[in-house]
């Protein structure tokens, strides 16, 4: 079974810091993976996901993720870090060729300090 | 920019008392989702359903859960008999169908909290 492991499930950043969060993910085949955000009170946006093609992706508010089949890994990283990424981050893993059932991460909740 | 709306943003309700969540999905969407998200935990994938059907369901989807699509426009989550614990977040979401299958994109709404007391 496909599973996602966040590490960190707080993490405290100064602004115009790196954002780095991690996710792991376990599957024998690689599955589709995304980043999802949740500002408070709000729905789950997408940030930015990989299905194919090149490893190194890039998503909205200048966010980007590589996809590392030998680490198993989805991290997700910001050069430099706005007040306004306060949020809690999901990573998410969806099976290949399958229904489009997403398997979220437990959630980093990332802050962002003046 | 076309969106996932959810009613009610808010409902509490007593135990025992049946609740309907209503959503409506994206107009050319085909695959419709429920997830919850008790709080403090993980978002959690309850069903899917397409052509009329139920595509996919998790383990918590038991008996007292149903899901419906009473029109062209809502897709609705029943909960028969609340109990304390399906008090949580709950997101409906949907994709569109993409070439050879689903996209894998889903878009969320912003949910409907329910309190159950």
């Amino acid at each position: 079974a496909q599973s996602v492991t966040q590490l960190g499930s707080h993490v405290s950043v100064s602004e115009g810091a790196l954002v780095l969060l991690r996710c792991n993910y376990s599957s024998s085949v690689p599955p589709y993976l995304f980043w999802y955000v949740q500002y408070p009170n709000q729905g789950l946006q997408l940030l930015l996901k990989y299905t194919t093609g090149a490893t190194l992706v890039k998503g909205i508010n200048g966010f980007e993720a590589e996809f590392k089949k030998s680490e198993t890994s989805f991290h997700l990283t910001k050069p430099s870090a706005h007040m306004s990424d306060a949020a809690e981050y999901f990573c998410a893993v969806s099976p290949r060729g399958a229904t489009n059932k997403l398997i979220f991460g437990t959630g980093t909740l990332l802050a962002v300090q003046p | 920019e076309p969106e996932v709306t959810q009613t009610p943003s808010h409902q509490v309700t007593q135990m025992g008392q049946e609740v309907i969540l209503r959503c409506v999905p994206i107009s050319n969407h085909l695959y419709f989702y429920w997830y919850r998200q008790i709080l403090g935990q993980k978002v959690e994938f309850l069903v899917s359903f397409y052509n009329n059907e139920i595509s996919e369901k998790s383990e918590i989807f038991d008996d007292q859960f149903s899901v419906e699509r009473p029109d062209g426009s809502n897709f609705t989550l029943k909960i028969r008999s609340t109990k304390l614990e399906d008090s949580a977040m709950y997101f409906c979401a949907s994709s569109e169908v993409g070439t050879g299958g689903p996209t894998g994109e889903l878009f969320f709404g912003e949910g409907s909290r329910l309190t159950v007391l």
